[in-house]
């Protein structure tokens, strides 16, 4: 089946830096992709679709510039949480739409102090 | 807005016997569903999926129904075994778009 790796897997970061998570389809390629953020115990909430080449498109009350999408090829996007704060502290997770359905990542645990 | 929602946050079973896990949506222009299943600390995985010209959908030990007249979906797990302990969510794409919406989840106990 198809297969969704991202990095890092966990992460921990002093408030105010960045991080970048990478969001790879490792054999199919992707024009779109998908970020999506969970709290514990809570469902998935998407934050944006990535589309390879032109501007993510993020949903309502997510921070363009705070969420930062890059989707440069087929089969790569990043997200960068910009000035990061102990409130996005979250389980972060991508998804690639394949020929029929969404393939997601194993999640990025993102905790700051 | 339109959402997905589920009607049991938790559910426990003994071990080989059949489980059904509920879902209500409202959004009448979904026209795509999927079953998905989260383990802890790891993203979502496929589980099955059904297009809104079926009623019915079968895979291995778990089965799809999808009645459209009440706008309900279940999940239909059958023999079930301690591995699929986890959360089940369902979810649905309107028609022309492929981002997905996701219901609130159930977890899934099983109790060997």
């Amino acid at each position: 089946g198809a297969v969704v790796s991202q990095h890092p897997s966990r992460v921990i970061c002093k408030s105010g830096t960045s991080v970048k998570i990478e969001c790879r389809s490792l054999d199919f390629q992707a024009t779109t992709m998908f970020w999506y953020r969970q709290f514990p115990k809570q469902s998935l909430m998407l934050m944006a679709t990535s589309n390879e080449g032109s501007k993510a498109t993020y949903e309502q009350g997510v921070e363009k510039d705070k969420f930062l999408i890059n989707h440069a090829s087929l089969t790569l996007s990043t997200l960068t949480v910009t000035s990061a704060h102990p409130e996005d502290s979250s389980f972060y997770i991508c998804s690639a739409q394949g020929p029929d359905t969404q393939y997601f990542g194993p999640g990025t645990r993102l905790t700051v102090l | 807005g339109e959402s997905v929602g589920l009607h049991l946050p938790t559910l426990s079973v003994q071990e080989g016997d059949n489980s059904i896990i509920n879902c209500a949506y409202s959004n009448s222009a979904s026209d795509y569903f999927i079953w998905y299943k989260q383990e802890s600390g790891k993203g979502p995985q496929f589980i099955i999926d059904i297009r809104s010209n079926m009623d019915k959908r079968q895979g291995q030990r778990v089965t799809v129904l999808l009645n459209k007249t009440v706008k309900h979906l279940s999940l239909q797990i059958a023999a079930t075994q301690p591995g699929d302990s986890a959360v089940y969510f369902c979810a649905e794409r309107p028609g022309g778009y492929q981002k997905v919406t996701f219901g609130t989840g159930t977890k899934l106990q099983v109790i060997p």
